[in-house]
């Protein structure tokens, strides 16, 4: 079972900040926090990754709580490009680890 | 980054017959790849690790004599379906991580349709 909670669904205005909430309140110590992102009928896409400290690329931003429980991806400035199912992911962080995905959030960017 | 490609990436094939989906790693040698499906509307459902040179770990409910991986190069793992049947259509994507990456690198995914 994932072992992470998203909402099903977010919409956001192009051009705003998307802010998408994850809870993992389970995670353990060696664990980082991944998100992913699965365009309609493509792959899922690797967008950031992160331990304890906020994390930053040019993709996005993570925020990681102090006690580790929750997390928020930031994207700065959507665009319809940004229209995409976003899943947080707990797991170790090196090697060929399996991937759980839980259902994700629906983000849908309106112009 | 990395690359993973996937050959076909649509098949449409007749209940009964069998379909081989392709998974390479471009760019990188991959000693274990990830089998992936997801039916509309779904999240991806985990259903094997591929290993290099050994046999193939399937996750609960997964047949393997029905899903046939293979993984004999460190850049090639394929999936069979064998005896297709309607329910099996589905959108399959592989991933692999190049060594000692943090980032797991996902397919484009292979839409099988089986009528």
């Amino acid at each position: 079972d994932a072992k992470t909670t998203q909402p099903p669904s977010m919409d956001c205005a192009e051009g705003r900040a998307a802010n998408l909430p994850c809870n993992h309140s389970t995670i353990s110590g060696n664990e980082y926090v991944y998100w992913y992102r699965q365009i309609h009928s493509q792959g899922p896409q690797y967008i950031i990754h992160g331990l304890k400290n906020n994390e930053t690329n040019e993709m996005a931003s993570l925020i990681i709580t102090e006690d580790r429980k929750s997390s928020t991806l930031i994207l700065p400035h959507a665009t319809l490009r940004d229209t995409a199912v976003y899943y947080c992911i707990v797991r170790v962080a090196k090697g060929a680890q399996k991937l759980v995905f839980g259902q994700g959030t629906r983000l849908t960017i309106n112009p | 980054g990395a690359v993973v490609s996937q050959h076909p990436s649509r098949v449409i094939c007749k209940s009964g017959t069998s379909v081989k989906i392709e998974c390479r790693s471009l760019d990188f040698q991959a000693t274990t790849m990830f089998w992936y499906r997801q039916f509309p509307k779904q999240s991806l459902m985990l259903m094997a690790t591929s290993n290099e040179g050994s046999k193939a770990t399937y996750e609960q409910g997964v047949e393997k004599d029905k899903f046939l991986i293979n993984h004999a190069s460190l850049t090639l793992s394929t999936l069979t379906v064998t005896s297709a049947h309607p329910e099996d259509s589905s959108f399959y994507i592989c991933s692999a991580n190049p060594p000692a990456s943090y980032e797991q690198y996902f397919g484009p995914g292979t839409r099988l349709t089986v009528t």
